[in-house]
This record gives C-alpha cells, structure tokens and sequence, in this order.
C-alpha cells in the first residue's frame, strides 16, 4: 500500500510555543490530506482538510489561527500548533490516498505525532 | 451528514474464540465505503477490511469479515480464532464516494481485551 509518514513521532513543548508536525506521503501524490486529532481513549476527530495549493478547509470549532496548515506541495502537508496550550495536547495524525477514491478508498495514515504542552 | 456508531466500548474474547464488534452507520449518499481499522496501543491506524455499498458479497479478510446488513445500515465486524495480539482498539468508519476526496468519518470505537 501507499505509505504516508509523520514527523515528529512525539514532542513536548512548553506553553505559549509553536510546534510544527510534518506529513508527507513518500509513495504518491496527494492533492488533498486530512488531519485529526485524538484525545486520549476518544476517537479521531477531523480538523482539517488540506488542498495542495490552496486554503485548508477547517472543521466547525478548530481554530483556523490556531491550528495554521500549509500544504505548499503535492506530497508534503504542515500542521503548526501556534501557542501551545496544556489543553492543545493531543494525538495529532494525518491521512491521505493516492487517488480521490481508488478501488476500495482507502485512506492512508501516518504514524502519529504525540504532542505534550508542559 | 455521516454517523457511525459502535455501542460497545469494551469487548472481552477467550483467545480461539469468535467475537463480534458492532457498528451501525447512518447517511443519506447511496455511495460509500465502510471500514474498520484497528489501533494499538502504539498509535498507529492498521486498515483491516473494506465494505463498499454496492458489493453484493460480505467482505473478508483473512481472518476478519464484515456482516453487511444494508437494510439495517448495520456494518458488523467478526474476528474469528482471536490471538492475543489482536488486543486493541477497532473504530469503523465511513467514507463517502463523490467527485471530491472525502474524509473518513470514525465511530467511537471499541477496545477489544482477548483473554489468555
């Protein structure tokens, strides 16, 4: 299958930094990622739909200047966590598929990036 | 909108033994695709089985298959001869197929514990 890799695996940070996390598929071309996020014991979340080339498209209560993505290129996405609060860590993990929906859709998804805001 | 329910927040399996996660999903696009993936206790998101809702066939997978229900909009997920290692959180999801690249869209998934 198509692979999708993201880094850092974890970061802690203190309050009031910004972290950025950094998705990149290695094998295939994405116009369009996905980012969740994941509390503990809770499900995944979307936040985020990014469109290379363009704006990303936000869910209803995340914070666009918050939550800033970039997706400048057909294989790369960033996700930086401008003003890291305790209340913004979190499993942070991105997705994406080679095509818009080949075969059975599958969407391909990273490894994960554990933020922890001290 | 898209729903995905799974009612069982935990689930205990003898190993050997079957066991069935339950999901139950809720759209009104006659275009989709189910799934369930599993998710250890590392983080990572580990694709199992997909369902479209056309096939006609129950989807399997090795050891996994998926009851399709269309009717009752019902998606279940059986894991036959459990093994210690299949220990970990299972979430079904949904995808929606139209002309755009949709997101997937997760229930709230189920732990699964299997006993030695």
């Amino acid at each position: 299958g198509a692979v999708v890799s993201q880094h850092p695996s974890w970061v802690i940070c203190k309050s009031g930094t910004s972290v950025k996390i950094e998705c990149r598929s290695l094998d295939f071309q994405a116009t369009t990622m996905f980012w969740y996020r994941q509390f503990p014991k809770q499900s995944l979340m979307l936040m985020a739909t990014s469109n290379e080339g363009s704006k990303a498209t936000y869910e209803q209560g995340v914070e666009k200047d918050k939550f800033l993505i970039n997706h400048a290129s057909l294989t790369l996405s960033t996700l930086t966590v401008t003003s890291a609060h305790p209340e913004d860590s979190s499993f942070y993990i991105c997705s994406a598929s080679p095509e818009e929906f080949p075969g059975t859709g599958e969407l391909f998804f990273g490894e994960g990036s554990r933020l922890t805001v001290l | 909108a898209q729903k995905i329910t799974q009612t069982q927040p935990g689930m205990f399996v003898q190993e050997k033994e079957a066991v069935t996660l339950d999901c139950t999903y809720d759209t009104s696009d006659p275009s989709y695709g189910l799934f369930w993936y599993k998710q250890p206790s590392s983080g990572e998101m580990i694709f199992l089985i997909y369902q479209g809702s056309y096939d006609q066939q129950n989807a399997t997978e090795g050891r996994y298959s998926l009851n399709f229900q269309k009717a009752r909009k019902s998606a279940n997920l059986v894991i036959s001869a459990s093994q210690l290692g299949d220990s970990a959180m299972y979430f079904c999801a949904m995808r929606i197929r139209n002309s755009g690249n949709t997101p997937l869209v997760f229930g709230k998934g189920t732990r699964l514990s299997v006993i030695a």
